[in-house]
């Protein structure tokens, strides 16, 4: 099992509509979720991060946690084509002192007109 | 704002050659990252440094080797470079290991 999934896609959502992009990962003791957008070409790009369940809201951008059923999302409002990335999903799986993120392989977002 | 920059953006390297791959800082973080990412497989881990001529073995560290002598550069090094290490390289890196990572622009390496 992979320590981080995440759905490649493409997911196609048109202008204006709200993209959901889900991401679930192994580790129960994972403590800190970070969601990165990369486009084509260039190197990921930090969106948000979140550490505590729930909702935290940044602009367009909504990071939601549930760290009982192991996945962390991320809401994009009002989709722009600009938007049109992959996005990443990063996990601190918090195994000591020297753990590390651990990458999701992304998932395509293609916002449509 | 943080800065990380890499020696090259593209390059193009004979198999067997020795190759350097450099990345710079400004943000005197303690922790640098070296990272590939390949289609289908995202971003694998090779080395990472928590300080000056410490390093550990990421996820795909056969092939590689590391070199971290002042805090703000991390250099990859392709020992002899071969074709399946044809790829993105990208450096990143954080104030605490578990934190906030940031990217350089990466480099695209062929090996022919």
């Amino acid at each position: 099992q992979k320590e981080v999934e995440q759905n490649s896609g493409p997911l196609s959502v048109p202008e204006g509509a709200i993209a959901s992009l889900n991401c679930t990962y192994s580790d129960r003791g994972s403590q800190s979720f970070f969601w990165y957008r990369q486009y084509s070409g260039k190197s990921p790009e930090l969106i948000m991060f979140i550490y505590s369940n729930g909702d935290k809201e940044d602009g367009r951008f909504t990071a939601q946690l549930n760290k009982a059923s192991q996945y962390v999302s991320l809401l994009i409002r009002d989709s722009q084509p600009s938007d049109s990335a992959t996005y990443l999903c990063a996990v601190n799986p918090n195994t000591g002192t020297a753990s590390k993120l651990t990458f999701g392989t992304g998932t395509r977002l293609q916002v449509t007109l | 704002d943080v800065k990380v920059t890499q020696s090259s953006r593209y390059l193009v390297k004979r198999t067997g050659e020795k190759v350097f791959l450099e990345c710079v800082q400004d943000m005197d973080h303690e922790n640098m990252f070296w990272y590939r990412q390949d289609p289908g497989l995202g971003l694998r881990l090779i080395y990472f440094s928590y300080d000056v001529k410490m390093k550990e073995k990421g996820d795909i560290p056969e092939g590689y080797s590391v070199s971290r002598e002042k805090k703000e550069r991390f250099s990859l090094i392709l020992e002899s470079a071969s074709t399946n290490q044809t790829s993105m390289y990208l450096c990143a890196s954080s104030y605490q290991i578990t934190d906030t990572q940031y990217f350089g622009p990466g480099t695209r390496l062929t090996v022919l």
